[in-house]
């Protein structure tokens, strides 16, 4: 069984730019959900998808968008970075909705915003 | 005032000890309760899960909810070096989609050989 996966690794960008994530989920998962976690601080819900469609969100701005594709994978596009948007970027996969499903996490991806 | 409260630490403790962690939430609608364990560089990894109120033991961790006083803990008996690692509470209600998560600000502890 794979586990999720997340690529880059790390990236460095400048304000202003667009970046996109990308998240593999889990073998067999159906939903992914993208945290962001800011340096010593939990990570906080961006959104949520469930095939194909996004089934919650967290409070950030539109300029944070994503994308299910068939396979389930999926990414998060930020556009008009800020210097604030520099965060470890978490992928979670999990299986079904209702009641608890563990979420699995990916290892991040580190986003510099310089 | 933020949702979930627990104090990052860092938490020091001899090999052997008992680590005692702790969150306190105001959000009375939690119902799902999580802890999360996450080394450096590393996502968060779940240790352990309490749905509503009451305690939840496996191996060495135990988990407590006390949902009267909106207070969660978790306690890591016989700590080893291995346990060195910044511990996440995080919740939910019945009513979130099942992804949205409410995180603590982690708690990192450091147990010494």
């Amino acid at each position: 069984e794979t586990g999720v996966t997340q690529s880059p690794t790390h990236l460095i960008k400048t304000r202003g730019q667009q970046v996109t994530l990308r998240c593999s989920s889990q073998s067999g998962h159906n939903t992914v959900s993208w945290y962001q976690q800011a340096l010593g601080q939990g990570p906080q819900f961006i959104f949520q998808y469930y095939r194909e469609e996004e089934n919650g969100r967290g409070n950030f701005p539109p300029r944070f968008s994503g994308l299910q594709f068939p396979n389930y994978s999926s990414e998060l596009n930020v556009n008009a970075l800020e210097l604030d948007d520099s965060a470890l970027y978490l992928c979670a996969s999990s299986l079904g909705q209702g009641g608890y499903n563990e979420q699995f996490f990916g290892p991040g991806t580190r986003l510099t915003v310089l | 005032q933020k949702e979930v409260e627990q104090d990052p630490g860092p938490l020091s403790v001899p090999e052997g000890a008992i680590v005692s962690l702790n969150c306190t939430y105001s959000n009375s609608a939690f119902q799902y309760f999580m802890w999360y364990r996450q080394y450096s560089r590393k996502g968060p990894e779940l240790l352990m899960y309490t749905y509503s109120s009451g305690n939840k033991e496996d191996g060495r961790f135990t988990a407590q909810v006390d949902k009267s006083s909106k207070y969660i803990s978790l306690f890591i008996r016989d700590s080893q070096p291995s346990d060195s690692a910044t511990y996440l509470c995080a919740m939910r209600g019945t009513t979130d989609s099942w992804g949205k998560l409410q995180f603590g600000a982690g708690t990192q502890v450091v147990v010494t050989p």
